[in-house]
């Protein structure tokens, strides 16, 4: 099986300051890794993804880091805004078929 | 929204009722995921389908079935509620063989009263 845990449940931000997200896996196996937002009575919305091959991987005003060697992976969101206030997990996989996902962290901004 | 919908949306049933939730795409993925959202845990696989009347169980399956006759639907039925049960339901799809991204539905809200 996976664990997958997350290193806080809630995070605050002022707005305009960069926002850091940490989870953490058990399996080495696992070599595929996602981020999804999730907004309150909505489904999760896919953020970025990686994988093992890879230690870092940018999007648009977000970048994840992926540390194999203490299976743990890093979402950072540039220049936090109002929108971003929403819980964020991380998924893992290394089949495409058993998903293992976080609790989440629940971002605020505060304007 | 990656044209998936679900249906109901909410529902407050009774305890052993049988309950069946829909889960629709418009766009042919082969792969689709039944999920369970309760406070304190992630999403946790109930059951998923990798094609028409293929279907996996997921690390929560007991107490549910699921049924792929189309490429489009995929049914989540609970033979006999229980107030365990009472959740939110997210169906995905996956959105290509080695593409791992996953595309959620609105989520069903479910009571078992």
């Amino acid at each position: 099986g996976e664990s997958v845990g997350l290193h806080l449940p809630t995070l605050s931000v002022q707005e305009g300051d960069n926002s850091i997200i940490n989870c953490a896996y058990s399996n080495s196996a696992s070599d595929y890794f996602i981020w999804y937002k999730q907004e309150s009575g909505k489904g999760p919305q896919f953020i970025i993804d990686i994988r093992s091959n890879m230690d870092k991987r940018q999007g648009q005003r977000v970048t994840v880091l992926l540390n194999k060697t203490v299976k743990h992976l890093s979402l950072q969101i540039a220049a936090t805004q109002p929108g971003d206030s929403a819980v964020y997990f991380c998924a893992v996989t290394n089949t495409g078929n058993q998903f293992y996902f976080g609790t989440g962290t629940s971002l605020t901004v505060i304007p | 929204d990656a044209g998936i919908t679900q249906s109901p949306r909410h529902k407050v049933t009774e305890t052993g009722t049988p309950v069946t939730l829909r889960c629709h795409q418009t766009e042919n993925h082969r792969y689709m995921y039944w999920y369970r959202q309760d406070p304190g845990h992630g999403l946790r696989l109930i059951h998923y389908s990798y094609g028409v009347k293929d279907t996996d169980k997921g690390e929560v399956s007991d107490g549910y079935s699921v049924s792929r006759s189309k490429t489009e639907d995929f049914l989540l039925t609970l033979e006999s509620a229980t107030s365990s049960q009472t959740s939110v339901y997210f169906c995905a799809i996956r959105t290509g063989l080695a593409d791992y991204e996953q595309y959620f539905g609105p989520g069903t809200r479910l009571t078992v009263t």
